[in-house]
């Protein structure tokens, strides 16, 4: 079975910390990995990775992808407390869906890690 | 417009009750999702849409039952539902060649 993990579970940290969260899966056709930001309700998209050892960077945050031990890691750095959130990896699987030109398909969540950043 | 926009945010129903919940994007997403969220668990994939039409329905009960009216909505309609059927339900699109989905807030959905 198809398998998406994360780590830690959760995580308290202070402002100014850097953080880094894993990700492992194990997926029979592995096309993407995508990390989402949770906080409350919506998940929000973060970065996709479908290329080994090409980082992703947005500001504080950025991600790589290792294909060959098949994991991601998401790294923060000086965290904030607006950091505070659930982040949850997802991994996108072939065969992707393709009618009419619109690709669909599933993606398998990991459970997530709860990230608590105090003042 | 970049938002999925799910209504009701909250809803409260019987065993018995009918209701539905509704999902609308503007972005020329031509792929919607219905996703369902139980608390501290990851989001697990019910079912997608593509044109308009049921292309992944992963084994979900026949009280759930989905429907697509045009490409910029999404509804679920919920039928003689279980206590364990309470969860949050994301509603999500994509556009054509991406796996990125955008999600929707939320309905959350406590079932008595």
């Amino acid at each position: 079975e198809d398998k998406v993990v994360q780590s830690p579970l959760s995580l308290v940290v202070h402002e100014g910390d850097t953080v880094t969260l894993n990700c492992s899966y194990e997926v029979t056709n592995f096309r993407s990995l995508l990390w989402y930001k949770q906080e409350k309700k919506a998940p929000t998209f973060l970065f996709m990775l479908t290329s080994s050892g090409i980082e992703k960077k947005s500001g504080r945050l950025s991600s790589i992808l290792d294909k060959k031990e098949l994991f991601s890691i998401l790294n923060i750095t000086a965290t904030q407390t607006g950091d505070s959130a659930v982040y949850l990896c997802a991994v996108a699987e072939r065969p992707w869906g393709n009618a009419g030109g619109t690709s669909y398909g599933k993606l398998t969540f990991g459970q997530g890690t709860i990230l608590t950043v105090h003042p | 417009d970049t938002e999925v926009t799910q209504t009701p945010k909250h809803l409260v129903m019987g065993m018995t009750n009918k209701k539905s919940l509704k999902c609308e994007q503007h972005m020329g997403h031509r792929a919607m999702y219905w996703y369902k969220q139980k608390a501290k668990k990851p989001p697990e994939l019910m079912f997608v849409y593509s044109y308009e039409k049921l292309s992944i329905n992963e084994s979900v009960p026949s009280r759930f039952s989905p429907e697509c009216p045009n490409s910029s909505l999404l509804n679920l309609h919920l039928h003689a539902l279980q206590p364990e059927d309470s969860a949050l339900y994301l509603c999500a699109s994509s556009q054509a060649g991406a796996n990125v989905l955008t999600f929707g807030a939320g309905s959350r959905l406590t079932v008595l």
